[in-house]
């Protein structure tokens, strides 16, 4: 069966990266993306981007241009997100979603990762 | 603010059906499909429907959806206690080349 699971919780200083990983299964991963979406504390759900598990082609939200950094790596067939210079604002649950393209539905979900930046 | 909206909350009996509206504007929904996901607190979002009224294999027969213009509704008919969740409806928008979502509806079952 299709799972995306995702790295434990990481609590980082202002200013400081923190890079998430997604080790999909059950699937060809070079057939499909990833899509990245994060929830702040009571908020809703905000997209960040995608990346090809094919050639590593991206498309990120203006929001998010500049500051994240999105991979793959086809031979342990997982994704990874980096976001840097993180502010308070940047806690949050962050999302690994499968789609076949960009504008794909994503149809299978990582568990989450609890993202916590503190001074 | 969401690009998407959606009622903060909606609530009905055990038994009952209730709906869930979505309202865009043409960059998405107007010309874009609608998918729709169940949110349990500490769990991965799940998909519910797909490409506006399609659902995914295994997932429930009490659910439906439809789309209208710039407008997209989730119905679920014979509510359950496992039916309370929060629900977020998303689409591709053309303008902003980004999923967008909405803010999401928190259902209580009586």
């Amino acid at each position: 069966q299709v799972q995306l699971v995702q790295s434990g919780p990481e609590v980082k200083k202002p200013g400081a990266s923190v890079k998430v990983s997604c080790k999909t299964s059950g699937y060809t991963f070079t057939k499909y993306g990833i899509s990245w979406v994060r929830q702040a504390p009571g908020q809703g759900l905000e997209w960040m981007g995608w990346t090809s598990g094919y050639n590593g082609n991206t498309n990120y939200a203006q929001t998010f241009q500049g500051r994240v950094t999105l991979t793959t790596d086809a031979s342990t067939s997982t994704g990874y997100m980096e976001l840097r210079s993180l502010r308070s604002d940047d806690t949050a649950v962050y999302y690994c979603a499968r789609g076949r393209a960009v504008a794909s539905t994503f149809d299978y979900w990582g568990q989450g990762t609890l993202v916590t930046v503190s001074s | 603010q969401s690009v998407l909206t959606q009622p903060p909350s909606v609530s009905e009996a055990p038994g009952q059906r209730v709906t869930i509206s979505c309202s865009g504007s043409s960059s998405n929904i107007g010309n874009n499909a609608v998918n729709w996901y169940q949110h349990l607190p500490g769990k991965a979002p799940k998909l519910l429907i797909y490409f506006d009224d399609l659902l995914p294999s295994g997932a429930s027969d009490r659910l439906s959806a439809s789309k209208s213009g710039t407008s997209a509704s989730l119905a679920i008919s014979g509510l359950q206690s496992e039916d309370e969740a929060d629900y977020y409806c998303a689409s591709w928008d053309d303008s902003l080349n980004a999923w967008v979502f909405g803010g999401g509806t928190r259902l209580t079952v009586l």
